[in-house]
C-alpha cells in the first residue's frame, strides 16, 4: 500500500473551514483513500473516503487530484469536538490482506 | 444498526494473569482486525480473521497473544501471563466481506487493558 505524508499538526479556528492536506504520490490506481479521525483516546472514526472523484457526506468533504498524487480533508466548520489526530490513510481494498496502516496523522487544533 | 462492540472497555490485571477482549462486529460484518495503542503512541495492526480463520496476523506478538473469530459468537483477543507492557488500549475493527471495492471499516470503542 502506497505511503502518506500528513504535517504533524494545524491550528483552525472554530467557524471556518479545515483543510487538511495529505501526499500519496505513489498510489496507484486501485488504492482508495480513506480518512479517519481520533479524538483523545477513542476509537478511530471514519470520516470518508474515496477512489478518484470528489467526494463530499454530512461530515466531510474529500477533493482529490485529478493525478491522485494528493488529496485534501475539507471540515466545512470546525467545532472544538473537530479537534483531533486526522490519519489519511491509502489501500487497495480489493488485496486478500488488507489492512489499515495508521500513520502519525495530522493533530488538528481547534481554537476558540 | 448496532455498531461495533467490545468489551470489558476497561480491565485490570495483574502480572501473570489472563486477559480476554471481545469485539462483536458489525452486523453483516465477516472480517475482524485487531489493533494495540501503547500510551502515546500509535495504532499499531496485529491480526485479520474471518470467521474461523486467521488472515494475517503479522502484528501479533510471537509469544502470549492469540486470536480467534469462531463461527458463533464474538471475536477473543487472548493474552496469557500479561506483563506491564501490554498495558494499552486495544481496539477491534469489522468489514464486510472482500471483492466490495472501498467500503469502510468501523471501529469499537476499544478496550483498556492495564496490568498491575
Amino acid at each position: 500500500d502506497a505511503k502518506t505524508t500528513q504535517p504533524p499538526s494545524m491550528d483552525c479556528a472554530e467557524g471556518r473551514a479545515a483543510n487538511l492536506p495529505c501526499n500519496h504520490s505513489t498510489i496507484s490506481g486501485n488504492e482508495y483513500v480513506y480518512w479517519y479521525r481520533q479524538i483523545h483516546s477513542q476509537g478511530p472514526q471514519y470520516i470518508i473516503h474515496g477512489l478518484k472523484n470528489n467526494e463530499t457526506n454530512e461530515m466531510a468533504s474529500l477533493i482529490i487530484t485529478e493525478d491522485r498524487k494528493s488529496s485534501t480533508l475539507i471540515l466545512p466548520h470546525a467545532t472544538l469536538r473537530d479537534t483531533a489526530v486526522y490519519y489519511c490513510i491509502v489501500m487497495n481494498y480489493g488485496g486478500a490482506t488488507n489492512k489499515l496502516i495508521f500513520g502519525t496523522g495530522t493533530l488538528l487544533a481547534v481554537q476558540p | 444498526n448496532a455498531g461495533v462492540m467490545q468489551n470489558p472497555r476497561h480491565l485490570v490485571r495483574r502480572r501473570g494473569q489472563e486477559a480476554r477482549l471481545r469485539c462483536s462486529p458489525m452486523k453483516g460484518h465477516s472480517h475482524v482486525y485487531w489493533y494495540r495503542q501503547l500510551p502515546e503512541e500509535g495504532l499499531k495492526f496485529m491480526v485479520y480473521l474471518q470467521k474461523e480463520n486467521i488472515i494475517d496476523e503479522s502484528g501479533m506478538p510471537k509469544e502470549r497473544f492469540s486470536a480467534e473469530f469462531p463461527k458463533e459468537g464474538p471475536s477473543i483477543l487472548r493474552i496469557q501471563q500479561v506483563v506491564r507492557g501490554d498495558s494499552a488500549a486495544y481496539f477491534c475493527a469489522s468489514s464486510p466481506a472482500s471483492g466490495r471495492g472501498g467500503l469502510p471499516w468501523f471501529f469499537g470503542p476499544g478496550t483498556r487493558l492495564t496490568v498491575l
